[in-house]
């Protein structure tokens, strides 16, 4: 079946540090691949998405590229701010006319000034 | 931009009560779905819906859960009679047509049931 494996957390960083989080997934077929956000107290936000393999999601800085070879989709920002404080869900989704989402298990991220 | 919204933010329950939480999806949307997530774990399915009836469901969406769409904006979740472990924050999202639509989900209900 379908999965994700996500990088483990809690990470903490500097503000305007560099972020990478680990994405990896498995899958049959050509799966539609999402990172979610979800703020303190907040809902789950759709944060980027990318549908077929080499596309690059992008959106507020953050970016994730649709990698096949390597079946993953890390993602990244430059710059990280502290208002990114957040928890962060790498999603799958399968085009086998299964839509329900597949998560990763979360990685909550701490931006300290 | 349109939203999917959810009611009650939060309900308390007492064990073996019946609850009903209750979205209202993007206007446009045809697929919806719930999800759950326990405190501190990882975003779980439980159902989708489409054209008025289930389209999947999970191993944990058992008979005590049922989902309906009784009117043109309302979709809602009945958990018959509640148990401890049904405490956790459920999710509605809706999605469009189209291959990787993404969902787009509600603030939540957190349920707890005493």
């Amino acid at each position: 079946g379908n999965s994700v494996t996500q990088m483990e957390g809690p990470v903490t960083l500097s503000e305007e540090a560099f972020l990478t989080i680990n994405c990896t997934y498995t899958a049959t077929g050509y799966p539609s691949l999402f990172w979610y956000v979800q703020y303190p107290g907040e809902g789950l936000q759709l944060l980027l998405k990318a549908t077929k393999a080499d596309d690059k999601g992008s959106n507020k800085g953050f970016e994730a590229t649709y990698r096949k070879e390597t079946t993953s989709f890390h993602l990244e920002k430059g710059s990280v701010q502290v208002s990114d404080s957040a928890v962060y869900f790498c999603a799958l989704l399968s085009n086998f006319g299964n839509e329900k989402l597949t998560f990763g298990t979360g990685t909550r991220l701490t931006i300290i000034p | 931009e349109p939203e999917v919204t959810q009611t009650p933010s939060h309900q308390v329950t007492q064990m073996g009560q019946e609850v009903i939480l209750r979205c209202v999806p993007i206007s446009n949307h045809l697929y919806f779905y719930w999800y759950r997530q326990i405190l501190g774990q990882k975003v779980e399915f439980l159902v989708s819906f489409y054209n008025n009836e289930i389209s999947e469901k999970s191993e944990i969406f058992d008979d005590q859960f049922s989902v309906e769409r009784p009117d043109g904006s309302n979709f809602t979740l009945k958990i018959r009679s509640t148990k401890l472990e049904d405490s956790a924050m459920y999710f509605c999202a809706s999605s469009g047509t189209g291959r990787g639509q993404p969902q787009h989900f509600g603030d939540g209900t957190r349920l707890s049931i005493l």
